[in-house]
């Protein structure tokens, strides 16, 4: 699977939009991009996921670049309770495809 | 039911002694995973069940590390002579397949394992 870069940390106000990027550069033509993030102490939390099209759902959007290296997840009005880290993720779309996990963004949402 | 369920929510255990972690998937989902997270770290693979296929077990750190999913469903994970460095937060995922898996992962809020 395609490996992706995220910032480490990123700071957002309370009620703008957070826009956290990842770049996969190396991605492959059956690869999608999935983000997944964890709230202290919790368990990883699906948030969205896409081929090549944006995709847009009641929590986040996504936006995937033309030429699919890179995207942006977008919180179009951060709260408090966002504030966790966010994990892009690369992966086939086929069984037996294995979700790895790299280092994320700490994503802070300040009052 | 409605999300993954995983028990014990918290277990502390002597080092040396056995233990038992249960993982209820979702129900429906043929693809179920063992993740575990240590104090501060990411997350660790360590094994994959895919329906009546052989599971992926290439993640699991030693051979003290097993796990079984009995009738499709409900999957055990067995530390065996726990040592220390096994204490982390051990998660549980599962997932719909189909001909091209395009779903999300639900994971389970993760069992607290210390070992003392």
């Amino acid at each position: 699977d395609a490996k992706t870069t995220q910032p480490t940390s990123m700071d957002c106000a309370e009620g703008r939009a957070a826009n956290l990027p990842c770049n996969h550069s190396t991605i492959s033509g059956n690869e999608y991009v999935y983000w997944y993030r964890q709230i202290h102490s919790q368990g990883p939390q699906y948030i969205i996921h896409g081929l090549k099209n944006n995709e847009t759902n009641e929590m986040a959007s996504l936006i995937i670049t033309e030429d699919r290296k890179s995207s942006t997840l977008i919180l179009p009005h951060a709260t408090l309770r966002d504030t966790a880290v966010y994990y892009c993720i690369v992966m086939v779309g086929t069984s037996g495809s294995r979700l790895t996990f790299g280092e994320g963004t700490q994503l802070t949402v300040n009052p | 039911g409605a999300g993954v369920s995983q028990s014990p929510s918290n277990k502390v255990t002597e080092k040396g002694k056995d233990v038992e972690l249960r993982c209820d998937p979702i129900s429906g989902h043929t693809a179920l995973y063992w993740y575990r997270q240590s104090l501060g770290q990411g997350l660790e693979f360590l094994i994959y069940f895919q329906g009546n296929s052989a599971p992926d077990k290439s993640g699991l750190p030693s051979d003290r590390f097993s796990a079984e999913r009995t009738g499709g469903s409900v999957s055990t994970l067995t530390i065996q002579r726990t040592q220390q460095e096994d204490s982390a937060v051990y998660l549980c995922a599962s997932s719909e397949t189909g001909t091209r898996r395009t779903y999300g992962y639900t994971f389970g809020s993760g069992t607290r394992l210390t070992i003392v």
